[in-house]
């Protein structure tokens, strides 16, 4: 069975602080991604990677970065944090051929 | 523009009725369509995907989706619905995974 785990399911941050988000898969995909999940807008992709320290800016990827040294750990960081980046945060991995995508149960950051 | 439209953003239904979730998409070239769901404290998963071939496709739990290409549909459905369904359903479309636009997604409550 798949896993995604990502390191935190809530944050509470403070505006300015730096966010580290953390996303562990164990199924040695390729394929790592970061998206944020609001109400109403669906899932909307931040940063995605293909292989070790790939990465390539998804729809929304301004306020963010990401870093992958290790095949199987993606981190999505938030430099300087705002309120606008309160949101849930997904982590996903997958195959390079047209399969699944695997998601982590997702991040609860709240940015006050 | 490439998008993917859910009509229904929350439906209300009770146990034993019938459900269609309707989905359409706008995308140049080939097509890949997926429904994910996302049960409430859990992570995001498959229901079922279409790739080609047979356009009424059968995934977990007993939903079933139907790829109509003249109507650009992906419509979800399932002839009887119980309260464990209770979920948020996704649809997505796209060429690969890094190319997926998702749909805004539709909150389904079912009473009991």
């Amino acid at each position: 069975d798949v896993k995604v785990t990502q390191s935190s399911r809530y944050l509470v941050k403070r505006t300015g602080e730096k966010v580290f988000l953390e996303c562990v898969q164990d199924m040695d995909h390729e394929n790592m991604f970061w998206y944020r999940q609001d109400p109403g807008l669906g899932l909307r992709l931040i940063y995605f990677s293909y292989d070790v320290k790939m990465k390539e800016k998804g729809d929304i990827p301004e306020g963010y970065s990401v870093s992958r040294e290790k095949k199987e750990r993606f981190s999505l960081i938030l430099e300087s944090a705002s309120t606008n980046q309160t949101s849930m945060y997904l982590c996903a991995s997958s195959t390079p051929s047209r399969n699944t995508i695997y998601f982590g149960e997702g991040s609860w950051l709240t940015v006050v | 523009a490439q998008s993917v439209s859910q009509h229904n953003h929350h439906v209300i239904l009770s146990e034993a009725a019938s459900l269609e979730l309707g989905c359409n998409y706008s995308y140049g070239g080939t097509v890949n369509l997926f429904w994910y769901v996302q049960y409430p404290g859990q992570h995001l998963q498959l229901l079922l995907k279409y790739f080609s071939g047979d356009p009424l496709v059968k995934g977990i739990k007993g939903f079933e989706a139907e790829f109509i290409k003249s109507k650009f549909s992906f419509n979800l459905r399932k002839p009887s619905v119980q309260w464990s369904d209770t979920a948020e359903y996704f649809c997505a479309a796209g060429g690969s995974n890094y190319q997926l636009i998702w749909g805004a997604g539709t909150k389904l409550i079912i009473k009991p």
